[in-house]
Formats: structure tokens, C-alpha cells, sequence
């Protein structure tokens, strides 16, 4: 069974800076995708940045950048220049992919950002 | 380009009764799954409709029902509601055998049971 782990409840940064928001995962699939998502108070779920795990490069997508450690199971977002809009709650997800999955996605428990001015 | 929509926003219920939420998924997608998103929880899948069948599900009760229209639309029905079924359920589509790209999330049903 797959497992996403999120150490952090709540993480505090000042807004320009840099945060990083931890997710390790746990799987025997060997072909599998991760995602972080962010939900703002309103709810909806907005995917981020996608990592596949046979990318050789972390993946990037504007000011998010994914720090992929596959031998630790590791799977960090990083959020640079943080900005007052930031501040939601953050998911780390897995997907499996291939094989007779149809690519349902176990969540992690979350970690609450909060940019401070 | 209209993405999930999901309806009604909010619903309150009493327990024991029976509640229906709909989904209309993405422009293009085929595939339609429903999680169930307790307060702060992360979401827990709860099933997925693909060709109007249930593909796959979680580890949610038989009161959790579903069905998949032929425009790809989707309901979820929930009987004998229980307290602990207050929480916020989220629809989510894509499009079958792209597993790699994401899945698109309306913005939710909250259910409150009373």
C-alpha cells in the first residue's frame, strides 16, 4: 500500500523568502508519480508541479521546484520568493502509474503555510 | 474552457437521510473520482468512474454509491447519512491512460450532517 507522509503541520515564512515543505512517501511500485497540490481556504485544490519517478531532473514549474531524493523517498517542495498568496494548505500526493492502477491519488495529511508580511 | 464544476456548494442533512452531489468533470476528461476531505484531513478516495462503471474503490462503505452518465457527469449518493460523513467532498477528473498528468479538482461539496 502506498503512503505519503507530511511531517510539518504548519510552517511559517516571511514573505520573498524561500520554504521548503517535506513529503516522503512509501511504495513497492516502481513506476509512480508524485504531486503537490495547494488549497486555499475557499477549497479547491490546485495542482502545482508533477514528478515522475523515472525523471532524471527535479521538476520546475515557476517559483516551485520539486527536491526529488528517490533513494530517500523523498519528495520536498520548494517555494521560492514566497509571497502573502501563498499561504494555504499544501498536499503531497502519489499516483501509481501503469499496470492495472487507474492512477487514484493517496494524500498526505498537509502542512498549513503562512506568509508573514 | 469550463473546468470541474461541482454542485450544490454547501448541503446540511440530517442523519439517516440520503444526499446526492453531482459533478460535471473537465472539458476533454472521461474520468471521474470522488474524495472525501474531513477537516483537516488530507482527502481519502472514495471511487472512480470510467465508461459509466466503478473502476476502483476505496475503503468507503456500500452506502457510498456512484454513478457516471453518458457526458461523462457523475453523482455520488451517500444513505443513512452519518455525523461522521460531515466533510467536504471533492470531485475530481481526468482523462484515462494519462497517469502522469494531474488530476483537476472542482471546489467542493461541503456536506454537514446533523
Amino acid at each position: 500500500a502506498q503512503k505519503i507522509t507530511q511531517t510539518q503541520p504548519g510552517m511559517f515564512v516571511q514573505e520573498k523568502e524561500a520554504v521548503t515543505l517535506d513529503c516522503t512517501y512509501d511504495t513497492s511500485d516502481q513506476s509512480y508519480g508524485l504531486f503537490w497540490y495547494k488549497q486555499p481556504s475557499s477549497g479547491e485544490m490546485i495542482f502545482l508541479i508533477y514528478q515522475g519517478s523515472y525523471d532524471e531532473q527535479n521538476a520546475t514549474e515557476g517559483r516551485y521546484s520539486l527536491n526529488f531524493q528517490k533513494a530517500r523517498k523523498s519528495a520536498n517542495l520548494v517555494i521560492s520568493a514566497s509571497q502573502l498568496g501563498d499561504s494555504a494548505m499544501y498536499f503531497c500526493a502519489m499516483r501509481e502509474v501503469g499496470g492495472t492502477s487507474y492512477g487514484k491519488l493517496t494524500f498526505g495529511q498537509g502542512t498549513i503555510l503562512t506568509v508573514h508580511p | 474552457d469550463a473546468g470541474v464544476t461541482q454542485s450544490p456548494t454547501h448541503l446540511i442533512k440530517t442523519r439517516g437521510q440520503q444526499v446526492t452531489l453531482r459533478c460535471s468533470p473537465k472539458s476533454g476528461h472521461d474520468t471521474v473520482s470522488w474524495y472525501q476531505q474531513a477537516l483537516g484531513q488530507g482527502p481519502q478516495f472514495i471511487f472512480q468512474y470510467y465508461e459509466e462503471e466503478e473502476r476502483q474503490r476505496g475503503n468507503f462503505p456500500d452506502r457510498f454509491s456512484g454513478h457516471q452518465f453518458p457526458n461523462y457527469s457523475s453523482e455520488l449518493n451517500v444513505n443513512a447519512l452519518l455525523l461522521g460523513d460531515s466533510a467536504l467532498y471533492l470531485c475530481a477528473s481526468s482523462l484515462a491512460g494519462f497517469n502522469n498528468s494531474p488530476l483537476h479538482f472542482g471546489n467542493g461539496t461541503r456536506l454537514t450532517v446533523t
